[in-house]
């Protein structure tokens, strides 16, 4: 069965410091993988997502990540923290449903807090 | 403009009642969503239609009813309300990838509607 485990539940960053946010996967297939962000009372927005090819995938507001076969790894990182940044960070894998639906198995959540 | 709109935002009600949660997408998707977040903020797929099919449905009691009345729009109808349903519910769409693979579909959520059974 594929499923994501996000390590660390909180993470706690200063500002202008580097964000590592870690996601590991188990899949049986080649995985799909996305990383969402929350930010208070707001629904999900799509950071970045993996499907083939390069495995260094950029997104949005400067974050990255990195698939890691070997590792069974996407973890999502930023040079330099925000203030911004600060919110639940949600790593997911997609499995497919039949026909042309996929459903998202999401990790527990990562919640990013920075620092002044 | 919206890309994904839920009504209400919030829904503050007594157990035993019977409530709906609706969703509209003017993205032009064929796939919607339902998904639950519980208070330790984990996300589970309850429902997804597609072209207004139900295709997947998660094991979830069957107070809950989704209802498809056209592709941009997919409700949520629940029955006999219980404590336990409290939570966060999220409406997403996707779009069909023609000769794309499934798999990649990115999927675009609404803001939530916030369910506070008393």
């Amino acid at each position: 069965a594929q499923s994501v485990t996000q390590l660390g539940s909180h993470v706690s960053v200063s500002e202008g410091a580097l964000v590592l946010l870690r996601c590991n996967y188990s899949s049986s297939v080649p995985p799909y993988l996305f990383w969402y962000v929350q930010y208070p009372n707001q629904g999900l927005q799509l950071l970045l997502k993996y499907t083939t090819g390069a495995t260094l995938v950029k997104g949005i507001n400067g974050f990255e990540a990195e698939f890691k076969k070997s590792e069974t790894s996407f973890h999502l990182t930023k040079p330099s923290a925000h203030m911004s940044d600060a919110a639940e960070y949600f790593c997911a894998v997609s499995l497919n449903y039949g026909g042309a639906t996929n459903k998202l198995i999401f990790g527990t959540g990562t919640l990013l807090a920075v620092q002044p | 403009d919206t890309a994904v709109s839920q009504t209400p935002k919030y829904l503050v009600t007594q157990m035993g009642n019977d409530k709906s949660i609706k969703c509209e997408q003017n993205l032009g998707h064929d796939t919607m969503y339902w998904y639950k977040q519980d208070s330790k903020k984990f996300l589970k797929i309850m429902f997804s239609y597609n072209n207004k099919e139900l295709i997947i449905n998660e094991t979830v009691p069957n107070r809950f009813s989704p209802k498809s009345p056209d592709k941009a729009h997919l409700n949520l109808h629940i029955n006999s309300l219980e404590l336990g349903d409290s939570a966060v519910y999220f409406c997403a769409s996707s779009q069909d990838s023609p000769g794309g693979p499934v798999l990649s579909k990115t999927q675009y959520f609404g803001p939530g509607t916030r369910l506070l059974v008393l």
